[in-house]
């Protein structure tokens, strides 16, 4: 699977959009990227994922690169329970999550 | 019920203890996961079963024993562990889908102290 590349840590205001990136630029063809987040002491949490095009649920928008090298997390409208552990994903298969360090992000009153 | 339940919460056992974690899912999920995560550490992937089966094996020390006796059930047997396994054990499951793109659902997971 594909490794991936996120800042260590992001500050974003409360009320404001909180945009995440993360790179993947060896990812292949049949590999997914998913965004999963890790609220303190609980469990990881799905956010997202999304294969070539941009996908949008209740929680966040994921915007990834015309060549899928790299992709963005938006939360539109970040609340103080938006901070948390963000970990970018890539894998072919769902089963095999391999978790890299994650950007903790920070939402600021 | 989208809820993956993890007992205990918390556990403490000496070197010598036999224990075991259990994890329970409602959700007719045929994939079921334990990790294991370390103190400021991602989530480290330990085992799957798909369909009940061991699938997959993350080289894991023998003193951590998984089974998984029904589809809604998972728990993982330890015994002899080590100080350093103390960690938080993770459990999570998903459906199985070919060529991937589902969600894990992940419990709250259990914190392990070995002394």
């Amino acid at each position: 699977d594909a490794k991936t590349t996120q800042p260590t840590s992001m500050d974003c205001a409360e009320g404001r959009a909180a945009n995440l990136p993360c790179n993947h630029s060896t990812i292949s063809g049949n590999e997914y990227v998913y965004w999963y987040r890790q609220i303190h002491s609980q469990g990881p949490q799905y956010i997202i994922h999304g294969l070539k095009n941009n996908e949008t649920n209740e929680m966040a928008s994921l915007i990834i690169t015309e060549d899928r090298k790299s992709s963005t997390l938006i939360l539109p409208h970040a609340t103080l329970r938006d901070t948390a552990v963000y970990y970018c994903i890539v894998s072919q298969g769902a089963q095999k999550l391999v978790f890299g360090q994650g950007t903790r992000l920070t939402i600021n009153p | 019920d989208t809820e993956v339940t993890q007992t205990p919460k918390h556990l403490v056992m000496g070197m010598t203890n036999k224990k075991s974690l259990k994890c329970e899912q409602h959700m007719g999920h045929r994939a079921m996961y334990w990790y294991k995560q370390k103190a400021k550490k991602p989530p480290e992937l330990m085992f799957v079963y798909s369909y009940e089966k061991l699938s997959i094996n993350e080289s894991v020390p023998s003193r951590f024993s998984p089974e998984c006796p029904n589809s809604s059930l998972l728990n993982l047997h330890l015994h002899a562990l080590q100080p350093e396994d103390s960690a938080l054990y993770l459990c999570a499951s998903s459906p199985v889908v070919a060529g991937g793109g589902y969600e894990q659902y992940f419990g709250p997971g259990t914190r392990l102290t070995v002394t």
